[in-house]
């Protein structure tokens, strides 16, 4: 167990529906990272979060967006979605942007249909 | 190209074999190194990580990095069933933001 949570573990859905994903991050750690994780395409970066405020992007769609809480939780939202966004979605946690190694959760899987 | 490149096998050993997995890359402004384990698309396990180059050990696992050839590898000794997994190389640059990028991942089965 990294201690990264996410939340739900499974997501069915329908096309051009609106879905939100949640993260805690590790204790302590200040530092979200977002990455997807389709069958054809490996993990790919989305987006940073540290201590609320954005840090970088990744390949990240204009019709999804993140933020970070003050509690440091995060949360990534979905929109319009379509049959090509059916992917797992993984997060990952650090203790800030100068340490490196990266704790990923569970995962949410995402089906739209 | 890709900035990461990893054979995605599928690799099949024998158990107790030395198992060597190895990624390369092209961009030089990588510092870091990770590797991780995913077993059936879970969230990935970080193995070993190093930031310089040469070997680092832990247990049945070495990672080894040469960074004047932009290659890295991990070997398993004494390979186990339960090592049977997707291993992921990950490669992060020493700058704020730290995203990393991921090789395809190279699945691993160790056959008892």
């Amino acid at each position: 167990d990294s201690g990264v949570t996410q939340t739900p573990k499974h997501l069915i859905t329908a096309t051009g529906q609106r879905v939100t994903l949640r993260c805690s991050p590790r204790s302590g750690d200040l530092s979200v990272y977002w990455y997807q994780q389709s069958l054809d395409q490996g993990l790919q970066f989305l987006i940073h979060y540290y201590n609320g405020e954005e840090r970088a992007k990744g390949n990240i769609l204009e019709r999804f967006s993140a933020q970070q809480f003050p509690d440091l939780h995060s949360e990534l939202n979905l929109s319009s979605l379509e049959l090509g966004d059916s992917a797992l979605y993984f997060c990952a946690s650090s203790g800030g942007p100068g340490s490196y190694t990266q704790y990923f959760g569970p995962g949410t899987r995402l089906t739209v249909l | 190209q890709k900035e990461v490149e990893q054979d995605p096998g599928p690799l099949s050993v024998p158990e107790g074999a030395i198992v060597s997995l190895n990624c390369t890359y092209s961009n030089s402004a990588f510092q870091y190194f990770m590797w991780y384990r995913q077993y059936s698309r879970k969230g990935p396990e970080l193995l070993m990580y190093t930031y310089s180059s040469g070997n680092k050990e832990d247990g049945r696992f070495t990672a080894q990095v040469d960074k004047s050839s932009k290659y890295i590898s991990l070997f398993i000794r004494d390979s186990q069933p339960s090592d049977s997994a997707t291993y992921l190389c990950a490669m992060g640059v020493s700058t704020s933001g730290s995203r990393l990028t991921f090789g395809e991942g190279t699945q691993l089965t160790v056959n008892p």
